[in-house]
Parts: C-alpha cells; structure tokens; sequence
C-alpha cells in the first residue's frame, strides 16, 4: 500500500513562479525525504527532514513537516526550466522494528516549469 | 550516477525465461534496495539487503530473488519472466543509521518481458 499521497499529481508554472507540493503520509515515521527524477532518469535525492524538525532549507528548496496532520510540503522558489521534472515523497516508517531504511514513495507530482 | 551502477540498462525477454539484474557499488554502503516503477504505483520496494548474505522481502516481492555475496553486488533475479513484470527496476544504496542520509539511485533497467 502506498505510504504517501501527493498533491497536485501535475502542476504547470511559469518561470519565476513558486511551485509547491505537498504530501500525506499514514503512519508514524523516522524521517520523510523528497526526490526529483527527470525524465529516463534515476531518483535524486533533495533533502532529508526528521521527525523532530518542521522545517528545513537548501537553496531553493524549502520543506515542512508537520507530524500532527501526517503531511510534508515542498516548496520550490523562483522556478526554473531545468526544475521540469517529477517530485516524489517517501517516509522512512517507524513502524515500531527496524526500519533498515526502507522507503515507500508516492506516486510523485509533474511538474512543468514553462520559460 | 556516481559510485552506483546498474547492468544493463535495457533488456527485452521472452516470458519463462529467467532473468537476472546487477547492481554495482562503489560507495561500500551497507544498504541496499531493488524497486521498481511502474505508471500509477510509483517506486515500490521488491527486496532489499542490510548486509553481505542478509536479505529480506519488501512490498512486492513475489516472482523475485535477490543475493549478495559481497558488499558491492546485489543481484535480482526474475526466475520466470511474466508480461506483468515488464518496468524499469532501480537499485539504491543508503548508509541508513550513519545519520540518515537519503538514497542513491542508479540510472535503472528498463525490462520488457515479451
């Protein structure tokens, strides 16, 4: 079963503009990471943030989480065309066991930054 | 992607046939994971390894076998190809519990079973 959902499934901006996303997740995690896969292209890996942390930056990256509404939201500033590409959420599960880093991963949001 | 490669990058089969996949490391992580993505379900997990012969099931694992025998290797194997098992596979590697970083991806495989 899928562990996140995001929202929207496709997003189109113009450059310049900001572009958020969000995801819900079901149970209690360890920590919740965004990736970015263009096109025929593996996962790259954005950024990592802790169940313990609301908020974190990196460049023009910024990503909430709030672990009360089981939701995470990622935040693109100032948009570029190289930004086209998919985004997907994971959650590494507290699921009470070792988690050796297991990750379930929603079905991602498109994201189309048009020039 | 770098310190992580994936064998080969495409591969058509024919239905029956058995198939195996190889992931290469060079980053000596202990972690590693087989997903695969298909349209609608996103990346989900089909077996992964936390250490030399230590293996266990992830989400979709039937059809499947994985082995590692060496810190640099993990293996898939499809033991009888099926039209349902076409997709692109991906490999990952993390160094979870050494202060949570995210995974490394290879560049993937893409499996059509025919």
């Amino acid at each position: 079963s899928q562990q996140g959902e995001e929202d929207p499934q496709a997003l189109s901006i113009q450059e310049g503009e900001n572009a958020t996303m969000n995801c819900s997740y079901k149970t209690s995690i360890n920590n919740l990471q965004w990736y970015r896969q263009n096109s025929g292209r593996g996962l790259v890996h954005l950024i990592l943030i802790r169940s313990n942390e609301r908020e974190k930056h990196s460049g023009r990256l910024r990503v909430t989480l709030d672990t009360s509404k089981k939701s995470s939201s990622l935040l693109i500033t100032a948009s570029r065309a190289a930004d086209t590409a998919s985004y997907f959420c994971a959650t590494d599960a507290n699921a009470g066991g070792t988690s050796y880093g297991k990750l379930t991963f929603g079905q991602g949001t498109i994201l189309t930054v048009h020039p | 992607d770098a310190g992580i490669t994936q064998s080969p990058r495409h591969k058509v089969t024919e239905t029956g046939t058995p198939v195996t996949l190889r992931c290469h490391q060079t980053e000596n992580h202990r972690y590693m994971y087989w997903y695969r993505q298909d349209p609608g379900h996103g990346l989900r997990l089909i077996h992964y390894s936390y250490g030399v012969k230590d293996t266990d099931k992830g989400e979709v694992s039937d059809g499947y076998s994985v082995s590692r025998s060496k810190t640099e290797d993990f293996l898939l194997t499809l033991e009888s190809a099926t039209s349902s098992q076409t997709s692109v596979y991906f490999c990952a590697i993390s160094e979870w519990g050494q202060g949570a970083s995210g995974y490394t991806f290879g560049s993937g495989t893409r499996l059509t079973v025919v």
